[in-house]
Parts: C-alpha cells; sequence; structure tokens
C-alpha cells in the first residue's frame, strides 16, 4: 500500500538545469509534507516542508510546489549543482500520524 | 552542531540471534523514532517513543522488536530472534517536536545483515 509514490526512482540533469522531483499521494488526510535528502552511508537530511494550508515554499534554491487537488507535489531545484546528488524522499503526514516515505529518487547532477 | 549517533554501523549475525541497534539523540529531543529500509526499497516507519513510552507503533514493529530508553541519553531497538528478511539498514530519529510538525533528525544508521 504505496500511500506516497515517487514514480520516477532516478533523475539524470545537467548543472545549473532545473532539477523537478515528483511526489503523488492517495491519502487525503496528509497535511503536512516534506523533502528528505539522503547522502550514500548517511542519514536522510530535512530538507524543506510544506503545510497543506500553503501551495508553495521556497528556501533559497530550493522550492516545494503542492498541488493539492491533484495530490501531488514537487520540489524544485535551482540551480542544480553536483554537491545536490543524492536521493530524495518525500514524507506525507496526516494529523499527528508519522511521516510516511515514498522509496526516493536518486538525482544525479552532471557538471 | 548537534546529532543523532547510531552504533554499530554495520552488524552481521545469524538468524535466530538477539540484536540491539544503539542510538542517542539530540540531547534536548523529547520524540524518538526507528524506522527502517530494506535495500531498494522505502523509508518504512517502525515506532514512535515519547514521555519513555511507545507513542505509535506500525504492523511491522511486532512482538520481536522492543525499544527502550534505559537511562537520559541512549534509545536502543532490540530484535529478539533475527530473520533474513530483518535485514535492512535501521535509522534512529529524533525531534524536539511531533513529527507532524517539525523535521527529524535522523542518525547515519545501522546496517543489520542477518545470515
Amino acid at each position: 500500500d504505496q500511500q506516497v509514490k515517487q514514480n520516477s526512482p532516478s533523475l539524470s540533469v545537467q548543472e545549473g538545469r532545473i532539477s523537478i522531483l515528483n511526489c503523488d499521494y492517495t491519502n487525503s488526510m496528509f497535511d503536512y509534507f516534506l523533502w528528505y535528502k539522503k547522502y550514500p552511508a548517511e542519514g536522510p537530511t530535512f530538507l524543506i516542508s510544506i503545510s497543506s494550508i500553503k501551495d508553495k515554499n521556497e528556501d533559497g534554491r530550493f522550492t516545494v510546489f503542492l498541488n493539492k487537488s491533484a495530490k501531488h507535489l514537487s520540489l524544485h531545484i535551482v540551480p542544480s549543482q553536483p554537491g545536490d546528488s543524492a536521493v530524495y524522499f518525500c514524507a506525507a503526514s496526516a494529523g499527528s500520524y508519522i511521516p510516511t516515505f515514498g522509496r526516493g529518487t536518486s538525482l544525479i547532477v552532471h557538471p | 552542531e548537534p546529532e543523532v549517533t547510531q552504533t554499530p554501523s554495520h552488524q552481521v549475525t545469524q538468524m535466530g540471534q538477539e540484536v540491539i541497534l544503539r542510538c542517542v539523540p539530540i540531547s534536548n529531543h523529547l520524540y524518538f523514532y526507528w524506522y527502517r529500509q530494506i535495500l531498494g526499497q522505502k523509508v518504512e516507519f517502525l515506532v514512535s517513543f515519547y514521555n519513555n513510552e511507545i507513542s505509535e507503533k506500525s504492523e511491522i514493529f511486532d512482538d520481536q522488536f522492543s525499544v527502550e530508553r534505559p537511562d537520559g541519553s541512549n534509545f536502543t531497538l532490540k530484535i529478539r530472534s533475527t530473520k533474513l528478511e530483518d535485514s535492512a539498514m535501521y535509522f534512529c530519529a529524533s525531534s524536539d517536536r511531533g513529527a507532524n510538525t517539525g523535521e527529524l533528525f535522523f542518525g547515519e544508521g545501522s546496517r543489520l545483515t542477518v545470515l
């Protein structure tokens, strides 16, 4: 039962271009969404979050967009840098429940 | 910068053996979690712990699993009798607020290999 889906297992982008990572969810009760980044041999680190009362949240090069009607969110990285190469996990939670994670998308940014 | 630390980084064990994975959460955090990731699969929630008791657990967290905060700093996950399918990367996390309102800080993970 995949309530949080990241349908692209990998994404390859040129340095300086935009990276767009997508995430779909099925549970309409989800009201808080997070993106985590994970390098090999490290634990996930928090990147950015968005509450369901917003449709956009920006933090430097990272912007998360939320489309509640489509049950879709995306993470934009502009401009992409080689150091952004990592696995990105989308997570969602409903009320006081623990976040549910997606399978992750591996981003590779080529110099 | 404060961080969550986990030991061991890698443990190999025989099926049926008991395993204890240790975590030191960030010192002023109140909420503690264990997640795991089987190779190539999603990060799965196991259990959350607050105020010295389990606050939530998943279906994965059956009677073979237990958690403990034996002192003021450590948070442990015990698997009583390991199975092959317990092989995974186990992540400890902590937060100063509930997981649905703030970020979780993860440790680097403990890789468990059950033979």
